[in-house]
């Protein structure tokens, strides 16, 4: 297996531009999570879905879209870049208890 | 306001020290997990806890989750360099038929040689 896999691993955008981030999994698990990271404030949840189809926001999910037609996949949309969403994403996915997280995209928007 | 508090938030030790986290929250939880974090990957589970007042061990870390299952610490005894990273702690809760997952800011461990 290769657990969660997240692409790219880094990106520099420009304000206004556009982007999605990948984020698969191939444990078969329904929940699948974004957040971001940002230093000194732990994790916080952007997006999650509880299985194809259905998804709802988390704590900051302004700026942001997701959308999750498979169970593996879990797409999230950056559609208007901005400085403040300069930050390392994770893709997270959910078996019985524990949260296995992808290695992670670093952006900058500038 | 946070839902779960993590001290202290940076650590700086020399290997062989002790040390103890505490992770503290007013609400009460399912279950609470560790995670490990080194830097440019992502988190790693290192243990689950579910019962009140139960104590985990995974070799040199204790882990253990307070009574009311409001509160957890983690103890690391005798710290090598590979210990090394950001804890992260994380309460769960089923909100309707919804799984959730809150995480506290973190503890930045450094262990010198």
């Amino acid at each position: 297996n290769a657990g969660v896999t997240q692409t790219p691993k880094f990106r520099i955008l420009k304000i206004g531009q556009s982007m999605t981030l990948q984020c698969a999994q191939d444990m078969n698990h329904n929940y699948m999570y974004w957040y971001r990271q940002d230093p000194g404030m732990g994790l916080k949840l952007i997006y999650y879905s509880v299985g194809a189809g259905i998804t709802d926001k988390g704590e900051v999910p302004n700026g942001y879209n997701v959308s999750r037609s498979t169970t593996e996949d879990f797409p999230l949309r950056l559609e208007l870049a901005a400085p403040s969403q300069t930050s390392v994403y994770f893709c997270a996915s959910t078996g019985a208890y524990e949260q296995y997280f992808g290695p992670g995209t670093r952006l900058t928007v500038t | 306001t946070q839902l779960l508090e993590q001290s202290p938030q940076f650590l700086s030790i020399q290997e062989g020290e002790n040390l103890t986290v505490y992770c503290n929250s007013s609400s009460v939880f399912s279950s609470l997990q560790w995670y490990r974090q080194e830097p440019g990957e992502g988190p790693v589970l290192l243990v689950t806890v579910v019962t009140g007042g139960e104590v985990k061990k995974l070799k040199r870390l204790t882990f253990q989750f307070g009574d009311a299952r409001k509160d957890s610490s983690l103890h690391i005894t005798a710290a090598q360099p590979g210990d090394t990273g950001l804890y992260l702690c994380a309460g769960t809760r089923t909100i309707g038929s919804n799984y959730k997952l809150t995480f506290g800011k973190g503890t930045l461990l450094t262990v010198n040689p």
